[in-house]
């Protein structure tokens, strides 16, 4: 089946550790996020790449890297930087172009600091 | 950049009745406005979408209606049933952007009471 895998679906750190979190996706797609949420809120878009080899920040990257080697894959580092990581990440891919905008979700990973 | 407000926060609903949930967005170029159910633990998934050149759509029990003019779109369901019970977002897309990069709502919890 296609879709959208997010491995470890809950990890914990600890303060000054770096993290990275797994997102690898089998639908062709294009273009790949990653999102957070906090409780009482909308996803917030920290990284996107649209092609392999590039990315851009998105509305609140600073304490979060990203790289884009394959086109199926697209892991986030949360760096000790992060002051809050504790939080809910999403991974989302899509199709490029016009007609193919759906985006398809994995289903999390919870990141606790302890 | 995008804004887009969602109203309300939660709402609880008797089985059977209809539940609105209203989103309003401040880029008039945004041309894609999905809606995502999200149950406890997992990643959203898209139940409906519309792009600007229509007004409304219609899948089953649910229904989805874009105001242009006043930048605003709506979700409705009707004959609710308990498994509806979840959080329900908006989103637009950024700038008209054709790809996925979408700016959310901040969430709709939904109680649909047997």
């Amino acid at each position: 089946d296609g879709g959208i895998t997010q491995s470890p679906k809950y990890l914990f750190r600890k303060e000054g550790q770096n993290v990275t979190l797994s997102c690898e996706q089998n639908l062709n797609h294009d273009a790949m996020y990653w999102y957070r949420q906090d409780p009482g809120q909308g996803l917030r878009l920290i990284y996107y790449s649209q092609i392999v080899n590039d990315f851009q920040k998105g509305d609140i990257a600073e304490g979060y890297s990203v790289s884009r080697e394959k086109k199926e894959s697209f892991p986030l580092t949360v760096t000790s930087a992060q002051k809050n990581p504790t939080a809910f990440y999403l991974c989302a891919s899509t199709l490029m172009g016009a007609g193919s905008v759906e985006a398809f979700f994995g289903q999390g990973t919870r990141l606790t600091v302890v | 950049g995008e804004n887009v407000e969602q109203h309300p926060s939660t709402l609880s609903v008797q089985e059977g009745d209809s539940a609105v949930i209203k989103c309003t967005y401040s880029d008039s170029a945004s041309n894609y406005f999905p809606w995502y159910k999200q149950e406890l633990g997992k990643g959203p998934q898209l139940i409906i979408d519309i792009r600007s050149n229509v007004g409304e759509k219609k899948d089953q029990r649910i229904a989805v209606t874009l105001n242009k003019t006043a930048k605003h779109f709506s979700l409705h369901i009707t004959e609710t049933q308990p498994e509806d019970s979840a959080v329900y977002f908006c989103a637009a897309n950024a700038g008209g952007t054709s790809y996925g990069k979408l700016t959310f709502g901040q969430g709709t919890i939904l109680t649909v009471h047997p």
